[in-house]
């Protein structure tokens, strides 16, 4: 089936300009992540939701940064007033289950964003 | 907290030669423990996952890891790489919903 996809591939953006990356889980699944890689870095946190309902934001470095999913599907991530220290491949991962702790997590292909 | 710690960032090694890379971890609590690999501007695919039992988990594409808890850690290994094997391999654990990254070891293997 159909694995994690997320659009735009790539995004340019000029400083000060607002983005909205899109992702689309795998179909029935529960559980979506947002994560965030910067150049030749780990994945990092950003936030979790269980169907709609956003469970934990800790990871989002500013108030900038708003993500949402409001029908339990298809999640956008919003970055408002770009800064050039938000370039970086943004990932996205869902898994079947709620945030169990052994529930696989399965990664979109990123979409890169870079900030000029 | 729980942390990563991915000990080397970059591993060279020959084709068809065997190959180590190191995860050390820290966590306070018990962990579920997992390998990505990541291909060039691909997404990340699971290798192996340590959630209980056997201390050898064995993965896709040949490669194997030994959960040592007294030693907290989860190296991954394989006898005989591929140049297809060339990429970054990110360790991760799993306190809870979320999973947490080491920096990745890029590895290179060369003909």
């Amino acid at each position: 089936g159909a694995g994690v996809s997320q659009s735009p591939r790539y995004k340019v953006a000029k400083r000060g300009q607002d983005v909205a990356l899109r992702c689309d889980p795998i179909s029935g699944h529960v559980s979506l992540f947002w994560y965030q890689q910067a150049l030749g870095q780990g994945p990092e946190f950003l936030t979790y939701f269980q169907n709609e309902a956003q469970l934990d934001k800790s990871g989002l470095p500013s108030d900038r940064f708003f993500a949402e999913r409001p029908e339990g599907s298809v999640s956008t991530l919003k970055i408002q007033r770009t800064q050039q220290e938000d370039s970086a491949v943004y990932l996205c991962a869902s898994s079947f289950g709620t945030s169990g702790r052994g529930g696989i997590q399965y990664f979109g292909p990123g979409t890169r964003l870079l900030v000029l | 907290a729980q942390s990563v710690t991915q000990l080397d960032s970059q591993v060279p090694v020959f084709e068809e030669a065997p190959v180590e890379l190191r995860c050390n971890y820290s966590s306070s609590v018990s962990v579920y423990l997992f390998w990505y690999v990541q291909y060039p501007n691909q997404g990340l695919q699971l290798l192996l996952k340590y959630l209980s039992g056997s201390t050898l988990v064995k993965g896709i594409n040949g490669f194997e890891a030994e959960f040592n808890k007294s030693q907290t850690s989860f190296h991954l290994r394989k006898p005989s790489v591929h140049i297809s094997d060339t990429a970054e391999y990110f360790c991760a654990v799993k306190p809870t919903g979320k999973l947490i990254f080491g920096q990745g070891t890029t590895l290179q293997v060369k003909p």
